[in-house]
């Protein structure tokens, strides 16, 4: 592994559906985030979290719960999955050291019918 | 909240001529800026930033950006374009909330270089 990989690539869904994106990084870094790209917004945060077994809400959270139990790892979960809920997810990751750019992931393309 | 503003949806410009993506911040404080590419299917990459000092901050793929105080604008540039720079630019600020700090996007300018 090298960076950020994310699964799956992408996912067609029923509406109601439950559903988990996987985030994981080899880099260390101690934050990681979860975005949402559509069409004419942009990317929006849904969740992050400043290191390991701390998470919080960022701008558009509603429907979406994430856990991080370990550094490497920053799951994205769809409790009940809705047709707005269709976009691209990129999860991202920095060190929390300076710098503050972020690292992205390949993303994963969701459809929810 | 700090925010960026990307006036252009989208910027044409012929193969081997000079490109400007167009980027305005609106900050409280010192900004922190960053330029960052999405090819097509792919994840966003990392240009450039801008933290301190030099005005003019060079990155990747011989891309550049001017950062100026006074017209709030941090706009991205290469001297001469390639029709493999044709992509989504997106710029970015730092923003300190409660608890986190993270980045936060313009809507992205797809940039097409025509050969």
């Amino acid at each position: 592994i090298a960076g950020i990989t994310q699964a799956p690539t992408s996912q067609i869904l029923a509406a109601g559906r439950r559903m988990t994106l996987r985030c994981t990084q080899d880099m260390r870094h101690n934050a990681m985030y979860w975005y949402r790209q559509d069409l004419g917004l942009g990317l929006r945060l849904i969740h992050y979290s400043n290191t390991a077994g701390t998470t919080g809400k960022g701008e558009v959270p509603d429907g979406y719960s994430v856990s991080r139990a370990n550094t490497d790892d920053f799951p994205l979960t769809l409790a009940s999955a809705v047709p707005s809920q269709t976009s691209v997810y990129f999860c991202a990751s920095r060190t929390g050291q300076g710098g503050y750019e972020q690292f992205f992931g390949p993303g994963t393309r969701l459809t929810v019918l | 909240a700090q925010s960026v503003a990307q006036p252009e949806d989208q910027v044409n410009v012929a193969e081997g001529n000079p490109l400007t993506v167009k980027c305005t911040y609106s900050v409280s404080g010192n900004p922190y800026l960053f330029w960052y590419v999405q090819y097509p299917n792919r994840g966003l990459q990392f240009l450039l930033k801008y933290i301190t000092g030099d005005n003019l901050v060079k990155g990747s793929y011989g891309f550049e950006a001017e950062f100026n105080k006074s017209q709030t604008s941090f706009h991205l540039k290469k001297p001469s374009a390639l029709v493999s720079d044709s992509a989504l630019y997106f710029c970015a600020v730092r923003d300190d909330n409660s608890g986190y700090s993270t980045l936060t996007f313009g809507k992205g300018t797809m940039l097409l270089v025509s050969p």
